[in-house]
């Protein structure tokens, strides 16, 4: 299972792009790489998801390198509301048995 | 469609007690799972199950035993609760793509 490793905590402001780097050195050949957002007293909810290149849905943009040891999620023109945690996680979707590991996660303040 | 519901909401026990967690899903997904997070730190794995009468253990299993009877179903059930299995609780479920959607979350006190 691959380990990820992301900032503990970043800020940015209303209006601004905010983009949240997500290494996983030792992704392996059929793991996708996930994003969640978890808002305080709920469940994590799923944003996005890419193997390689760029994958782009209404909330995100997720941009992975071609050695895809790291992933940027992308948040275009954030406002308050986007104040979340944020989880990268990678793990083969295929897998019957599939787990994943969850770190800590990045804690994104937006401020007015 | 409801989605992942979990029940109850809040529960406090008492060290020693038992009870069970429960959580239904209407999405007809095959794969469910039973998370608990600590304050302020990530997700972890208790039990998963990849479909009726398939049951597997997690990162975190002792202190937990689950079933799945059926396809909606995942009860978790604490066998002698203690405080360190104070947390709050997540069922979720996977669907086609792995992407899993999650419960509301079960609060759980433990004195």
């Amino acid at each position: 299972l691959a380990k990820t490793t992301q900032p503990i905590s970043m800020d940015s402001y209303e209006g601004q792009e905010v983009n949240i780097t997500c290494s996983h050195n030792n992704i392996a050949t059929n793991d996708y790489i996930t994003w969640y957002q978890q808002f305080p007293s709920q469940g994590p909810r799923f944003i996005i998801q890419g193997y390689k290149t760029k994958v782009t849905n209404e909330v995100a943009s997720l941009f992975i390198p071609a050695d895809r040891k790291s992933s940027t999620l992308s948040l275009p023109r954030v406002s308050l509301s986007d104040t979340a945690v944020y989880y990268c996680l990678v793990g083969d979707r295929m897998d019957s048995n599939y787990q994943l590991i969850w770190g800590a996660g990045t804690k994104l303040i937006i401020k007015p | 469609n409801a989605g992942v519901t979990q029940t109850p909401k809040f529960q406090v026990l008492k060290t020693g007690q038992s009870m069970t967690l429960q959580c239904a899903q209407d999405m007809n997904h095959e794969y469910m799972s039973w998370y608990r997070q600590d304050p302020g730190m990530g997700l972890r794995l208790i039990h998963y199950s990849v479909g009726a009468g398939i049951t597997d253990q997690g990162e975190v299993p002792n202190g937990y035993n689950v079933s799945r009877s059926t396809t909606e179903d995942f009860p978790l059930r604490l066998l002698s609760a203690a405080p360190s299995q104070t947390s709050v609780y997540f069922c979720a479920t996977a669907g086609r793509r792995n992407e899993q959607f999650f419960g509301p979350g079960t609060r759980l006190t433990v004195l």
